[in-house]
């Protein structure tokens, strides 16, 4: 079945630190990719997403590009802010149906 | 506020009591998805609907669970006789239905069986 594998945390960073969380799936048929991030205390939002290969989703300064090759969706920003800290979790969807989740990775940016 | 809303936002209840939690879509959403998420893990798939037609459900999905969308718009989870494990963050989010469309989230219900 599909399967979505997220860096394991909690990463903590500086502030303005380079940050990557790497994901890889395992999906049958040709997925949509997502990256979500959950704030404290707040519901889930969509972060960014790709649709097919060599897209390259971008929203609030992070990036990922949907890599067929690697069957990978890895998140990157190049400068992080304290108001970045947050949970992330990468996703696939390969039907108009269900998402498939990561676990989730914990990020906290310290001042 | 136009987003997906839930209600109850907590829930408390002692084993073997059934509960039932509500979600209201974004408006003209055709599609409502149910989640499940527990501590340190990423939300699971239990049930979605086109419209009041539910499509498909998840083998976490027990016979204790049920899901309706009787009119097309909110939609209510039950759980009957409730169990420890069914402890968990109950997520809702509904989409307009396209193919590669977004999936908005409600903030979620948390349940808790004592």
């Amino acid at each position: 079945g599909d399967s979505v594998t997220q860096m394991e945390g909690p990463v903590t960073l500086s502030e303005e630190a380079f940050l990557t969380i790497n994901c890889t799936y395992t999906a049958t048929g040709y997925p949509s990719l997502f990256w979500y991030v959950q704030y404290p205390g707040e519901g889930l939002q969509l972060l960014l997403k790709a649709t097919k290969a060599d897209d390259k989703g971008s929203n609030k300064g992070f990036e990922a590009t949907y890599r067929k090759e690697t069957t990978s969706f890895h998140l990157e920003k190049g400068s992080v802010q304290v108001s970045d800290s947050a949970v992330y979790f990468c996703a696939l969807r390969t039907n108009a149906g269900k998402s498939t989740f990561g676990d989730g990775t914990t990020l906290t940016v310290k001042p | 506020d136009t987003g997906v809303s839930q209600d109850p936002r907590h829930k408390i209840t002692k084993r073997g009591q059934n509960v039932t939690f509500r979600c209201d879509p974004i408006s003209e959403h055709n599609r409502l998805y149910w989640y499940r998420q527990t501590l340190g893990q990423g939300p699971e798939f239990l049930t979605y609907f086109q419209n009041e037609a539910q499509l498909e459900k998840s083998r976490l999905l027990s016979d204790r669970f049920s899901a309706e969308r009787p009119k097309g718009s909110f939609s209510t989870l039950e759980i009957q006789r409730t169990e420890q494990g069914d402890s968990a963050m109950y997520l809702c989010a509904s989409s307009l239905g396209h193919l590669e469309e977004t999936q908005y989230f409600g903030p979620g219900t948390r349940l808790l069986v004592l």
